[in-house]
């Protein structure tokens, strides 16, 4: 049953680092990945996804990448700005099936 | 750009009721799904529907029903409210299976 995972769960920046976001998953047979941003009360926008034959997706100053064999994925932030604050999530969805499995999400804080 | 709308924002209902939830895309997607978002909790799947007329159940669908008469339009059925069934409820949308998923604004449902 795949699992998957999402560390650190909370986050709290200075504007302008950089930073990673991690999405560790346990099957390594997927079909695709993909990066939601949540804001508080709201639904989910997507932010990149990418394909089990793809290593990384850029969109501005997000790159998303994904290692299957390791069954990990990270979310790159560039230039961290306090617009970016959010909760975000990742979702995995396995071969063979057709629903998404999502992560409990990194509340991440970006500081003026 | 894919819009996915979901009718209400906020609903309070009474315990007993029959509530819908509507939700209607705009860009001809096979795919649509009801997602539940509960604190600690995670997105958990309640019902999917990969066709007109054809659904399938996810992890939780007891309490609940859905209906999909036309490929743009997918409504998730409260038979009869419960306080237990008081959480943000998340429609989404993807052309097919491996493509990206969107996601509506979200209802926050209150059964008192």
């Amino acid at each position: 049953k795949q699992e998957v995972t999402q560390i650190p769960a909370a986050l709290s920046v200075p504007e302008g680092e950089n930073l990673v976001l991690n999405c560790s998953f346990t099957d390594s047979a997927i079909y695709n990945l993909q990066w939601f941003r949540q804001d508080p009360g709201k639904g989910l926008t997507s932010l990149l996804l990418i394909q089990s034959s793809q290593r990384e997706q850029t969109s501005g100053r997000l790159n998303a990448s994904l290692d299957k064999s390791s069954g990990r994925s990270t979310l790159y932030i560039a230039a961290s700005q306090p617009g970016d604050s959010a909760t975000y999530l990742c979702a995995v969805l396995t071969s063979g099936t057709y629903k998404y499995i999502f992560g409990t999400g990194t509340r991440l804080k970006v500081l003026a | 750009d894919v819009k996915v709308t979901q009718s209400s924002r906020y609903l309070v209902k009474r315990t007993g009721e029959k509530v819908f939830l509507e939700c209607v895309q705009d860009m001809d997607h096979e795919n649509m799904f009801w997602y539940r978002q509960d604190p600690g909790l995670g997105l958990r799947l309640i019902y999917f529907s990969y066709d007109v007329k054809m659904k399938e159940k996810g992890d939780i669908p007891e309490g609940y029903s859905v209906s999909r008469e036309k490929k743009e339009r997918f409504s998730l059925i409260l038979e009869s409210a419960s306080t237990n069934q008081t959480s943000m409820y998340l429609c989404a949308s993807r052309l097919e299976a491996y493509t990206e998923a969107f996601f509506g604004q979200g209802t926050r449902l209150t059964v008192v």
